[in-house]
């Protein structure tokens, strides 16, 4: 059972372009939003995260935004560079769940052209 | 400060076969969570293991087992392999299970030919 939908599957982008990637879930008892990130042949990283009270959390160049009713969040990159090529994950969790475990979208794979 | 590391990298093994990932949890994390990501897919949860038990399971079948020692360090075992459990096997680490403080490893990437 997907209960992470993401899109789109991949994405090119010029340098200095932004790249939009959205994900929507379905079990409205997720409570932590974390995107990760991952170069091939190396584990995910975590990017950024947001909480479900939060509409928008930005870091540097990077923004999750969140609808809370309409169960999505998107990542946003802005002035996206070549180093930002690589697969990029949303994620949910129930934090104080027993055992609690991400639940994983499918990934975007972002490719940043100089 | 070490992360995660995760032993081997890469290894292949044949149909049938039985093999053991390794797992050692970044400094201070106590718990130990693995994951199977198939190429070009997201990481699938397969267990957790906290204080030497586990503490929850995804939807992986009974060939998939598991094991932590007392220094929090993680084995996963997986018996009568099948072409289909090709895939990248990552390994995170975490201080308690409530948490969302998760650190990957690089992952052990298991080719069954």
């Amino acid at each position: 059972q997907q209960q992470v939908k993401q899109s789109p599957q991949s994405l090119i982008v010029q340098k200095g372009g932004i790249s939009i990637i959205n994900c929507a879930y379905e079990n409205t008892a997720f409570d932590y939003f974390p995107w990760y990130q991952q170069f091939p042949g190396k584990g995910p990283a975590l990017l950024i995260a947001i909480r479900p009270d939060v509409s928008e959390k930005k870091e540097g160049r990077f923004t999750i935004s969140f609808n809370k009713s309409a169960k999505q969040f998107s990542l946003h990159i802005m002035d996206s560079q070549p180093g930002d090529s690589a697969t990029y994950f949303c994620a949910a969790i129930r934090v104080r769940a027993a055992g609690n475990k991400l639940t994983f979208g499918g990934g975007t794979r972002v490719l940043v052209k100089p | 400060d070490a992360g995660v590391t995760q032993s081997p990298t890469h290894l292949i093994k044949t149909r049938g076969q039985q093999v053991t990932l390794r797992c050692s949890p970044k400094s201070g994390h106590d718990t130990v969570s693995w994951y199977q990501q198939a190429l070009g897919q997201g990481p699938q949860f397969i267990f957790q293991y906290y204080e030497e038990e586990e503490r929850q399971r995804g939807n992986f079948p009974d060939r998939f087992s598991g094991h932590q020692f007392p220094n929090y360090s993680s084995e996963l075992n997986v018996n009568a392999l099948l072409l289909g459990d090709s895939a990248l096997y990552l390994c995170a680490s975490s201080l308690g299970t409530e948490t969302y403080g998760y650190t990957f490893g690089s992952g052990t990437r298991l080719t069954v030919v």
